[in-house]
């Protein structure tokens, strides 16, 4: 079973608003990671926040991580035509092994 | 600077036949890892390794075989195609779990 369940599945929204994306997961864990995927090409690493930080911010990205609700979001801002993509979560788990479970995605586009 | 590279990109296969995905990576990771996506499934845990000259089983490894003799190189083996391992085919590195992944660009391989 998944252990990220990304919340929308998809969203579409208008360039130059914000998009948020939200991560729930069900054990604990060491770290928590977001990627991009554009269609058709390899996921590619945008954010990996640990368990015992609580916010991280890259870009116009802005990641939060709540460990007492098991969940994470992920913001992007100002949003550009560029940022169509599906969006994924993948969690590291605390009880250590070498793997990591990634959710179904959010599909965002961002409408120019 | 390739980061991670898979071939072939493409392939067709018949039911029966085998075939071999190549993974190569240029950092120096220790980690490597082949994924396989399939619509609205996420990423799904082939195998893996965590070092040369070792290998795991991860979450759907039936069918399925990887040998990692060298460091810097990942193989994954079909050893006879079946339609349902029709997918695209990621592979992944990483210096360790605390650290995200780079992504190949992947393999969309169909079996008929």
């Amino acid at each position: 079973s998944q252990q990220g369940e990304e919340d929308p599945q998809a969203l579409s929204i208008q360039e130059g608003e914000n998009a948020t994306m939200n991560c729930s997961y069900k054990t604990s864990i060491n770290n928590l990671q977001w990627y991009r995927q554009n269609s058709g090409r390899g996921l590619v690493h945008l954010i990996l926040i640990r368990s015992n930080e609580r916010e991280k911010h890259s870009g116009r990205l802005r990641v939060t991580l709540d460990t007492s609700k098991k969940s994470s979001s992920l913001l992007i801002t100002a949003s550009r035509a560029a940022d169509t993509a599906s969006y994924f979560c993948a969690t590291d788990a605390a009880a250590g092994g070498f793997k990591t479970i990634f959710g179904a995605g959010t599909r965002l586009f961002v409408k120019a | 600077n390739a980061g991670v590279t898979q071939t072939p990109k493409f392939r067709v296969l018949k039911t029966g036949q085998s075939m071999t995905l190549l993974c190569a990576q240029d950092m120096n990771h220790e980690y490597m890892y082949w994924y396989r996506q399939d619509p609205g499934m996420g990423l799904r845990l082939i195998h893996y390794s965590v070092g040369e000259g070792t290998t795991a089983k991860g979450e759907v490894p039936d069918g399925y075989n990887v040998s990692r003799l060298k460091k810097q190189n990942f193989l994954l083996g079909l050893e006879s195609a079946a339609p349902s391992q029709t997918s695209v085919y990621f592979c992944a590195s990483r210096p360790s779990m605390y650290y995200g992944y780079t992504f190949g660009s992947g393999t969309r391989l169909t079996v008929v």
